[in-house]
């Protein structure tokens, strides 16, 4: 069965430092991956994806994650945090089909000044 | 482009009585949308998936009869609490995908029962 594992389940960085969350996925073929981003009291914001091709994917505010076969993980990397990147951060993975989605227990990142 | 929207965002009933929780995709028509369910620091449960026109499917240990899902059109699902009860209170969001492996968020519905 697919699952998605986020090891960590807050991190605290500080501003201006540099991120990285971590995604290990169980998928029997070549998965179809997701990082989402949700706020306080919001829905869920696309951050990038992976489906196939260049294993480093960019995505939005400066977002970008590397897909590691090997590893079986897709974690999430940015430069340099700012304070409004202070959010909860969900991987995911599509399933068959791509109509179904299984996420992961998220990690809340916290940014100290 | 590609929003979908949730009403009401905020929801307080009684015990006992019903709720409907509207969600639309506002610039596109979604052939599938999905319901989640979102416990206090917890991650996103699949409640059930509907297309337009059809029954929803339901994930295991869900109950279809308290949580009925409409799906009348390609741009509304509604999901109904029916009966709730204070352990119903949740954030609800829905999605909708027009294409495999692509879903546009709504912003969520917090239900509080008392």
């Amino acid at each position: 069965a697919q699952s998605v594992t986020q090891p960590d389940i807050h991190i605290t960085v500080s501003e201006g430092a540099s991120l990285e969350l971590r995604c290990n996925y169980s998928y029997g073929a070549t998965p179809y991956l997701f990082w989402y981003v949700q706020s306080p009291g919001q829905g869920l914001q696309l951050l990038l994806k992976y489906f196939s091709g260049d294993t480093l994917v960019q995505g939005i505010k400066g977002f970008e994650a590397e897909f590691k076969r090997s590893q079986s993980s897709f974690n999430l990397r940015k430069p340099s945090v700012h304070w409004s990147d202070a959010a909860e951060y969900f991987c995911a993975v599509g399933n068959t089909g791509g109509f179904k989605t299984i996420f992961g227990a998220g990690t809340r990142l916290f940014v100290k000044a | 482009g590609a929003v979908v929207s949730q009403h009401p965002s905020w929801v307080i009933c009684k015990s006992g009585t019903s709720v409907k929780i509207e969600c639309r995709s506002l610039d596109f028509q979604a052939t599938t949308m999905f319901w989640y369910r979102q416990f206090p620091k917890q991650s996103l449960m699949l409640m059930a998936t509907s297309n337009e026109g059809s029954k929803a499917t339901y994930e295991q240990g869900v109950e279809k009869d308290k949580f009925l899902i409409n799906h009348a059109s390609l741009t509304l699902s509604t999901l109904t609490v029916t009966s709730a009860h204070p352990e119903d209170s949740s954030f609800y969001i829905c999605s909708a995908s027009y294409k495999a492996y692509e879903q546009y968020f709504g912003p969520g519905t917090r239900l509080t029962v008392t």
